[in-house]
């Protein structure tokens, strides 16, 4: 079965700096990556999805993929204290509709 | 507006007693998936549906029944519930490939 690892568990990045996460899947029939972020005592709410090799900016987040190495990242600019959060990273294969989650990154921005 | 809703939020149920928690999506969707959540092991996923009639098996099935009777809902079955299952459970429902779930806003169970 795929498993999703991520890296680090946890980070702390002062306001105003960048914070960089990591996802890697062990499956190479990866299909879809997706990151999810869930503040604390909410449910999770997608962020950025990438399909496809190369790079995705939408405002303060950017997200990378490399299908090669199975590995994607998310990096967030200017990091704000409403960032703090849990990071999801979630895949799927071709051939079924099975989502899997790594066990997240906790983020702390400090004012 | 898409929405998934699950219920109980609440459960405080016994060892060894029968829980069920339902999910309900307006969103005509055919993904269906059951998620449980504890702390160092993300979302990890227990059963999942492709549509009305169907049920997978996820990552960790065992102790969990699921039920999908019609599009909008899936139900998770703990026939005997133990304190181990203690934890939050999440619905999600999703449809074409690519297309990333939408999520339900959780239901705490203690299993006491």
């Amino acid at each position: 079965q795929q498993k999703v690892q991520q890296s680090p568990e946890s980070l702390i990045v002062p306001e105003g700096g960048m914070a960089s996460l990591n996802c890697t899947s062990s499956d190479r029939n990866v299909d879809y990556f997706w990151w999810y972020r869930q503040h604390s005592g909410k449910s999770p709410k997608m962020l950025m999805s990438i399909f496809s090799n190369g790079e995705k900016e939408e405002g303060r987040f950017t997200v990378h993929l490399n299908k090669a190495s199975l590995h994607t990242s998310l990096h967030i600019r200017d990091s704000q204290p409403s960032d703090s959060a849990l990071y999801l990273c979630a895949a799927t294969n071709y051939g079924n509709e099975k989502i899997t989650f790594g066990a997240g990154t906790k983020l702390t921005i400090k004012p | 507006e898409a929405a998934v809703t699950q219920s109980p939020r609440n459960k405080v149920a016994v060892t060894g007693g029968k829980v069920t928690l339902s999910c309900n999506q307006t969103n005509n969707h055919n993904n269906m998936y059951w998620y449980r959540q504890d702390t160092g092991h993300g979302l990890r996923l227990i059963h999942y549906s492709y549509g009305a009639g169907s049920t997978e098996k996820g990552d960790i099935p065992d102790g969990y029944k699921a039920s999908r009777p019609s599009q909008e809902n899936f139900s998770l079955i703990l026939e005997l519930a133990t304190p181990s299952q203690t934890s939050v459970y999440f619905c999600a429902s999703g449809d074409a490939r690519g297309q990333a779930p939408l999520f339900g806003e959780g239901t705490r169970l203690s299993v006491l």
